[in-house]
């Protein structure tokens, strides 16, 4: 069974920038999550998909974070314009069922805002 | 005050040693609670759940006192393998996400 994929694994863009994040969730999963983990700081939720829907988004930070989810399946992730704070690890996680022993978490998108 | 604490360490300990480690939660009504693991740079790994009357996997036992809002991880017989960041995670009642602590590190050296 194929993981959770994320790309681009690593992105070095300008403050200013705008840049998108893309997550492929394990097949058949209908929920899927952004988290991230600023420097320092512990990983923080960010929002929660059942299929194509926005089932919580409280944790996205502001309203250059835009989120969707095409027809249920992959998800995006854009930042426009990006800041320098916005740099971190930005992980996705897809799940069956909700509740935390069914995640998978892909391997992350490192994105550093210079 | 922040919803998960963990000691940061790290705690280096030799092989074969046994290493405890605890986290709280501010939140009473918070429903489940998990430890994971995460090595440098990848993704966090479920290791396992907690539950209130206690849960063993090998090596590593999982407690939870509800009543203290305490969760702890015992790690017996360290291996060098078990180097990497425990993370405390618990769910907020009603929600489907996950609230993480920010970490403790773990190194075990020969």
């Amino acid at each position: 069974e194929a993981g959770v994929t994320q790309f681009p694994s690593h992105s070095v863009i300008e403050k200013g920038q705008t840049v998108t994040l893309r997550c492929d969730p394990i097949s058949g999963h209908d929920n899927l999550y952004w988290y991230r983990r600023v420097m320092g700081k512990e990983i923080k939720f960010l929002l929660h998909f059942v299929k194509e829907s926005k089932q919580d988004e409280s944790g996205m930070p502001n309203n250059r974070f835009l989120a969707e989810r095409t027809g249920g399946t992959y998800s995006t992730l854009k930042v426009q314009p990006a800041e320098l704070e916005d740099s971190g690890v930005y992980f996705c996680a897809s799940s069956q069922n909700p509740g935390g022993d069914g995640y998978t978490f892909g391997s992350g998108t490192r994105l550093t805002v210079v | 005050r922040k919803e998960v604490e963990q000691d940061p360490g790290p705690f280096n300990v030799p092989e074969g040693a046994t290493v405890a480690f605890n986290c709280t939660y501010s939140n009473s009504a918070s429903q489940s609670f998990f430890w994971y693991r995460q090595d440098c740079r990848k993704e966090p790994k479920l290791l396992m759940s907690v539950y209130s009357s206690g849960n063993e996997d090998g090596r590593f036992t999982a407690q939870l006192n509800r009543a203290s809002q305490y969760i702890s991880l015992l790690i017996r017989d360290s291996k060098l393998s078990d180097s990497a960041t425990y993370l405390c995670v618990v769910t907020p009642g009603g929600y489907n996400k996950l609230i993480f602590g920010a970490g403790t590190r773990l190194a075990v050296h020969p």
